[in-house]
């Protein structure tokens, strides 16, 4: 059974840094592409971030590139949101999510719990 | 970037009742592969979304039959031929079809009658 659970959201003050860590089991982990998809509170979903199985491909929203930086270790089954120059409309539920297999077909996202960061001062 | 529109963007539904969501794509999904890139998501509330469909009419695993999905290139639609208590939350179009982005429609709401 595929399992995502994300880590390392809460608090932070506007301007500052986290990182938010994605835990996989059940599946190939060093095959699939991931991402991160968030969702503000009481909004619909937005996507964020995709990387490729090997971590040599990474692309970003327009909102986050420059600021956020995604990245894996597949030693680890981990997948990575690092968040830089965070902003009140960062504030939302980011979930981790699991795409196709490297050399397979297409067959949707499979998503983890979230973990929601929280943009204050 | 790809706009996906869903309408009705609430709906109330009567328990064995069917329901319909339609998600409208400003752009052609259907790829040179031949498979259409349109996923639907269900939403339950406090809870992630969940896979329904993928490639505009896939069901995931594990999702009854009462779920179909439908349509090409630029119309689509997620039907539900009998609404049960546990169909309740926000239904998602999503396209991976032409990233970045990936997009996803506004949500539709189920509730019940």
């Amino acid at each position: 059974e595929v399992q995502l659970v994300e880590s390392g959201g809460g608090l932070v003050q506007p301007g500052g840094s986290l990182r938010l860590s994605c835990a996989a089991s059940g599946f190939a982990f060093s095959y699939h592409y991931m991402h991160w998809v968030r969702q503000a509170p009481g909004k619909g979903l937005v996507w964020v971030s995709r990387i490729n199985h090997d971590g040599t491909n990474r692309i970003y929203a327009d909102s986050v590139r420059g600021r956020f930086t995604i990245s894996r270790d597949n030693g680890r089954n981990t997948l990575f949101l690092q968040m830089d120059s965070l902003r009140a409309d960062d504030t939302a539920v980011y979930y981790c999510a699991k795409d196709r297999h490297d050399s397979g077909a297409y067959v949707g996202f499979s998503w983890g719990r979230g973990i929601l960061v929280t943009v204050s001062s | 970037d790809i706009v996906l529109t869903q309408s009705p963007l609430s709906l109330s539904v009567t328990p064995g009742e069917p329901a319909s969501i339609s998600c409208r794509s400003s752009h052609n999904l259907l790829q040179s592969d031949g498979y259409n890139y349109l996923d639907w998501y269900l939403q339950r509330p406090g809870q992630s979304p969940q896979l329904l469909i993928y490639l505009g009419s896939n069901r995931a695993s594990g999702i009854p039959d009462r779920f179909s999905g439908s349509g090409s290139g630029t119309d689509f639609t997620l039907k539900i031929s009998r609404v049960e208590s546990e169909d309740v939350g926000v239904y998602y179009c999503m396209q991976p079809a032409r990233a970045p982005p990936y997009t996803f429609g506004q949500g539709s709401k189920l509730e019940i009658k």
